[in-house]
């Protein structure tokens, strides 16, 4: 099957500093997904994103397709930023969602 | 909108004892799925129900059985469940055409003793 893989797994910040996280997938994806999970286990939806560019206020998030990636930009991040993002793939549309590993980001005050 | 509901939000069971997790959508969505997230890990798919009337495996189903009652609902069963079976589980929707983005649930969290 495909695979996701994520980088880095961890990640420390200070508050106000910028971020990159990146995804990497094994093959050609139908649908691409950023997600955040909070400190409370909830899944938020940030990106449905499986071309191009998007913005949503301090972050972004950019999938290269024909070369199997994508990032997530985070700006003057906050302590509400702290959680897992997660990455998601899917290769047929009412298929499933294969997840990465996620990436662990704590934002320090 | 409410989105996607499931209950209950905790449970706790006893080897070998069954139960059902409830899970609806008010966006009328056409796609339904169950995952499961163990401690430190991604989701994977238990079931999923492309269409009203239609459900499929997923990558991990042993142990469960689904439902989809109808559009808007989507059960998932543990009929004798196991230590392994502790676990976060999430529900999902999608509109299942070319834009096929999935929609969360708040999440069960079951802890089988």
């Amino acid at each position: 099957g495909i695979q996701v893989e994520q980088s880095p797994p961890d990640l420390i910040l200070q508050e106000g500093a910028n971020s990159t996280l990146r995804c990497n997938f094994s093959d050609s994806v139908n649908n691409l997904q950023w997600f955040h999970q909070n400190p409370w286990g909830q899944l938020i939806n940030l990106f449905y994103i499986p071309s191009g560019t998007k913005q949503n206020g301090r972050l972004s998030a950019t999938t290269v397709a024909t070369e199997r990636y994508s990032l997530l930009y985070i700006s003057s991040s906050q302590t509400t930023d702290s959680g897992v993002y997660f990455c998601a793939v899917e290769i047929t549309s009412g298929s499933r969602l294969t997840f990465g590993e996620g990436t662990q980001l704590t934002v320090n005050p | 909108n409410a989105g996607v509901t499931q209950t209950p939000k905790f449970q706790v069971l006893k080897t070998g004892q069954s139960m059902t997790l409830q899970c609806a959508q008010d966006m009328n969505h056409n796609s339904m799925y169950w995952y499961r997230q163990d401690p430190g890990m991604g989701l994977r798919l238990i079931y999923y129900s492309a269409s009203e009337g239609t459900t499929d495996k997923g990558e991990v189903p042993n142990g469960y059985n689904v439902s989809r009652l109808n559009k808007r609902e989507f059960s998932l069963r543990l009929e004798s469940a196991a230590p392994s079976q502790t676990s976060v589980y999430f529900c999902a929707s999608s509109r299942y055409d070319r834009f096929n983005e999935q929609f969360f649930g708040p999440g069960t969290r079951l802890t089988v003793l």
